[in-house]
């Protein structure tokens, strides 16, 4: 079984300032675990996946996550925060040997502030 | 290289009524999936289809339905609506692989309401 829990369904950070979304996962196999980012009125992008390689992924626009098995965690941060970073993010699990169905977390709606 | 389009954007049917929405993946992607987002639920996956042949299944009634065409083009059907079928509908296309392997590529969604 698989499930993913986000921490905060709202997050609000000033322009310039860190960006930190929290993602916690629980697998019963090796997990692979994505980040995705929804911009009003748009799809879904995927903005960094972690697949067994490198536990620091480095992704799109700035974004990284790093993979913390002991802590079952899979946080996305970013150093600087941009208004154009306003958006839906979703932290998706995957249980690799299983049936490759992903399980979705609740989201998280970043607001940047100028 | 135009992205993943769905069609309808938005559609408005009433209870018992069925609909089908329609999905046209990236040129050569021959992998296309589903998804329902609601408010209560949240993000869920309804099904994959690789070649033509329903590859992967999520917890949805058999109301639910799908197929996918030799052009690699799907469509989703639902039967006998209900309110709670309400719901943002995404279609993703990705090259050949399951989730893990291939990057999913989205389109904006179909927007269905049922009254």
């Amino acid at each position: 079984a698989q499930s993913v829990t986000q921490l905060d369904s709202h997050v609000s950070v000033s322009e310039g300032t860190p960006v930190l979304l929290r993602c916690n996962y629980s697998s019963s196999y090796s997990p692979s675990l994505f980040w995705y980012v929804q911009h009003p009125n748009k799809g879904l992008q995927l903005l960094l996946k972690y697949t067994s390689a490198a536990t620091l992924v480095k992704g799109i626009n700035g974004f990284e996550a790093e993979f913390k098995k002991s802590e079952t965690s899979f946080h996305l941060t970013k150093p600087s925060a941009h208004m154009s970073d306003a958006a839906e993010y979703f932290c998706v699990v995957i249980t690799t040997g299983g049936s490759y169905i992903p399980t979705f977390g609740r989201g998280t709606s970043l607001i940047v502030h100028p | 290289k135009a992205g993943v389009t769905q069609t309808p954007r938005y559609l408005i049917k009433t209870r018992g009524q069925q609909v089908t929405l329609s999905c046209s993946p990236i040129s050569g992607h021959r992998s296309v999936s589903w998804y329902q987002q609601t408010p209560g639920q949240g993000l869920q996956f309804l099904f994959e289809y690789f070649s033509e042949t329903q590859r992967n299944k999520g917890n949805f009634p058999g109301r639910f339905s799908g197929r996918q065409f030799s052009n690699s083009r799907s469509e989703m059907n639902v039967s006998t609506l209900e309110l709670g079928d309400s719901a943002l509908y995404l279609c993703a296309s990705s090259l050949v692989g399951a989730f893990s392997y291939n990057e999913q590529f989205f389109g904006p969604g179909t927007r269905l309401t049922v009254l």
